[in-house]
């Protein structure tokens, strides 16, 4: 069935150092969603990107879609101990009805 | 605006039993999704409802069950508990029913099979 992947699944970073996080769709997807989940709480909507080959910037955070549309990236530029959490990329299911389907995420350790 | 609001927040069952899980949606919202997530992983879909009416069903037994009230919030329904089914249930809601619309989640119920 229709899977979305994501890599890596930890990452460890110093303060300060960029971060990065892949995810791969199985299908073309009509859009793609990241969400932010904190530890101990829940994912949290950042951002959506529709068009094949967008790209969209907030602050240090820069999302890009695809030219296919099946996969995604979001960087973080200089990273802070406020960007601890898992990131998870999601998108829609193709058919079949009507879902979201989440990737695994991807945790960030920032050490300060 | 009061977001997604979910009760019970915690809650500790023994296997065998049933919990039943509520959820509130944004006002004007009438689309409600639940997923399950277990600790360490993405969420999974269990059900999508719109206008009461179940839209999307996730690969889980027929244990769970939901349903969507007149008001539009929802309830989520577990029997026969297993130890496997300890997780954080979250409910999300959306304005429209189609997978471009944007999920807004509640805080979760987190629960406890022992």
């Amino acid at each position: 069935g229709q899977q979305v992947m994501q890599i890596p699944q930890y990452q460890h970073v110093q303060e300060g150092e960029d971060f990065t996080t892949y995810c791969n769709s199985s299908t073309t997807l009509s859009n793609i969603q990241w969400y932010k989940q904190r530890p101990g709480g829940h994912p949290v909507f950042l951002i959506q990107l529709v068009k094949s080959g967008e790209v969209k910037k907030q602050k240090r955070l820069t999302f890009q879609f695809g030219e296919a549309k099946k996969n995604s990236s979001l960087h973080i530029t200089a990273t802070q101990t406020t960007d601890v959490g898992t990131y998870f990329c999601a998108g829609p299911r193709n058919t079949g009805g009507f879902k979201t389907i989440f990737g695994a995420g991807t945790r960030l350790f920032v050490k300060a | 605006d009061a977001g997604v609001t979910q009760s019970p927040t915690h809650l500790i069952k023994t296997r065998g039993q049933q919990v039943t899980l509520r959820c509130s949606p944004i006002s004007g919202h009438k689309s409600v999704s639940w997923y399950q997530q277990v600790l360490g992983q993405g969420p999974q879909f269990i059900f999508q409802y719109y206008e009461k009416e179940e839209r999307g069903r996730g690969n889980f037994p027929d244990r769970f069950s939901a349903r969507q009230f007149p008001n539009y919030s929802s309830e989520l329904n577990v029997n026969a508990l297993l130890l496997g089914d300890s997780a954080l249930y979250l409910c999300a809601s959306s304005k429209d029913r189609n997978g471009a619309n944007v999920l807004t989640f509640g805080a979760g119920s987190r629960l406890t099979v022992l």
